[in-house]
């Protein structure tokens, strides 16, 4: 069972220029979250989708940045018109189907923004 | 104040101590989870607890429902145990919310 895969590893972009990072989440599993690491800081949750749905995305920046997970395919975080400050590691994670008591991440290796 | 809080923030000790890494939390939580993050920056998730004990190999986490208290036990540590170790939390919404992280360093 291939884990949580992530494309591309390493993305490097000029200001202004689109950014689109590929969440491919473990086989079964239909959650999906979005999680940002900017340097020296810590994690910080961005969105989290479900199959053709957005069911929470307070962490997002309000513009420039967009989220999707479609019936068919990987989930796309996309970021429009980068900036310097977009700089960061972007994480998914993907867990199976709800449980009550939280269920555990499970998270791809992460894609490293670069902007110029 | 962080939701969060994780202490010590760096960490180094002696191949074979036994170490020990805290997590407060101050929001209802339905899970608390210790992850391990590389130095390569890849995420391993290591335990889901929401009451008491689990144990897996060297690694111990206990957590205390009452005081919001969680810890990561590491006995007999290895060098190849230096990472980031990283609490966070769930509740409701799903998300996790991180703390900050303990750098670990085991020196052979």
């Amino acid at each position: 069972n291939a884990g949580v895969m992530q494309n591309p590893r390493h993305l490097v972009r000029r200001r202004g220029q689109e950014a689109r990072l590929r969440c491919s989440p473990m086989k079964g599993h239909s959650h999906v979250y979005w999680y940002r690491q900017l340097p020296e800081e810590g994690l910080k949750f961005m969105v989290y989708l479900q199959k053709e749905n957005i069911i929470d995305e307070s962490g997002m920046p309000k513009e420039r940045f967009s989220a999707e997970f479609p019936k068919e395919g990987p989930s796309i975080l996309r970021i429009q018109q980068v900036v310097r400050g977009d700089s960061a590691a972007y994480f998914c994670a993907s867990s199976p189907k709800f449980a009550a008591e939280g269920e555990t991440q499970y998270f791809g290796p992460g894609t490293r923004l670069l902007v110029l | 104040k962080n939701e969060v809080e994780q202490s010590p923030q760096n960490l180094t000790a002696q191949e074979g101590e036994f170490i020990t890494i805290n997590c407060s939390y101050s929001v209802g939580i339905s899970a608390l989870h210790w992850l391990q993050q590389h130095p390569g920056g890849g995420i391993v998730s290591l335990f889901m607890l929401s009451s008491g004990k689990k144990k897996h190999g060297r690694l111990i986490a206990t957590i205390n429902i009452q005081e919001k208290h969680s810890s990561l036990h590491i006995t007999a540590s290895h060098p190849r145990d230096s990472a980031v170790y990283i609490c966070a939390v769930s509740g409701s919404a799903r998300q996790l919310t991180f703390g900050s992280g303990t750098q670990l360093t085991v020196l052979p």
